[in-house]
């Protein structure tokens, strides 16, 4: 257990609501992910931190947006949900300092979102 | 752009048995390769780290090797249990331009049953 918490583990929710997941980490690690994993898509970044309120996109960051207050809790915001976006969203956590990217990298236990 | 491959996508094999996952990647430019087991509806537990200037690593009944010039990873189960019965996913570090911060690209992964 990297003590990696999302909550809510399950969520559903209307089409043009804003929804926000939360992703708390024990640890203070300073790199923190959201990915999303979709059948046949795999798993995709989404946004990243390295630091509190230093944030940057992945690959699929379109209607979705981070922020980073505390060292310990990320926070992914889907602005106005839609249906595209159902899917499970998984935070991860890396312990890596600097430019040495050599630590692994570990995952909570999923959200499951469906946009209706 | 990184892409990972993995083959089978799906391997169904008799209790005992050893056993070889395969992972290919495009670019050898990688800081690192990670394997992960993923149990149905659960999040990603990571098995193996292999650094870039590393030949293999092994953990118990699991060996993972990497030959980056050649973008080939493999993951090697020995003697095959029921309990392995999971997704085995397979990631890389990019090191190129800008990679490194911005976490792993994921193959879509091996869907493993062992029968007993």
């Amino acid at each position: 257990d990297a003590g990696i918490t999302q909550s809510p583990r399950h969520k559903v929710t209307e089409t043009g609501t804003p929804v926000t997941l939360r992703c708390h980490q024990t640890e203070n690690h300073r790199y923190m992910y959201w990915y999303r994993q979709d059948p046949g898509h795999g798993l995709r970044l989404i946004h990243y931190s390295y630091g509190v309120k230093d944030t940057d996109k992945g690959e699929v960051s379109d209607g979705y947006s981070v922020s980073r207050s505390k060292t310990e809790d990320f926070l992914l915001t889907l602005e106005s949900a839609t249906s595209s976006q159902t899917s499970v969203y998984f935070c991860a956590i890396s312990k890596h300092q600097g430019t040495q990217y050599n630590s692994p990298l570990h995952f909570g236990n999923g959200t499951r979102l469906t946009v209706t | 752009k990184q892409e990972v491959t993995q083959i089978p996508a799906a391997l169904s094999v008799p209790e005992g048995e050893n056993l070889v996952l395969n992972c290919s990647f495009t670019d050898s430019a990688i800081y690192n390769l990670q394997w992960f087991r993923q149990d149905p509806g659960k999040g990603l537990t990571s098995l193996l780290l292999i650094q870039s200037s590393q030949r293999e690593q092994t953990s118990g009944r699991l060996n993972a090797s990497l030959d980056k010039s050649s973008g080939r990873s493999t993951l090697y189960i020995a003697a095959s249990q029921p309990g392995d019965s999971a997704t085995y996913l397979c990631a890389v570090r990019p090191s190129g331009s800008g990679g490194g911060a911005d976490g792993l690209t994921f193959g879509k992964g091996t869907h493993l049953i062992i029968q007993p």
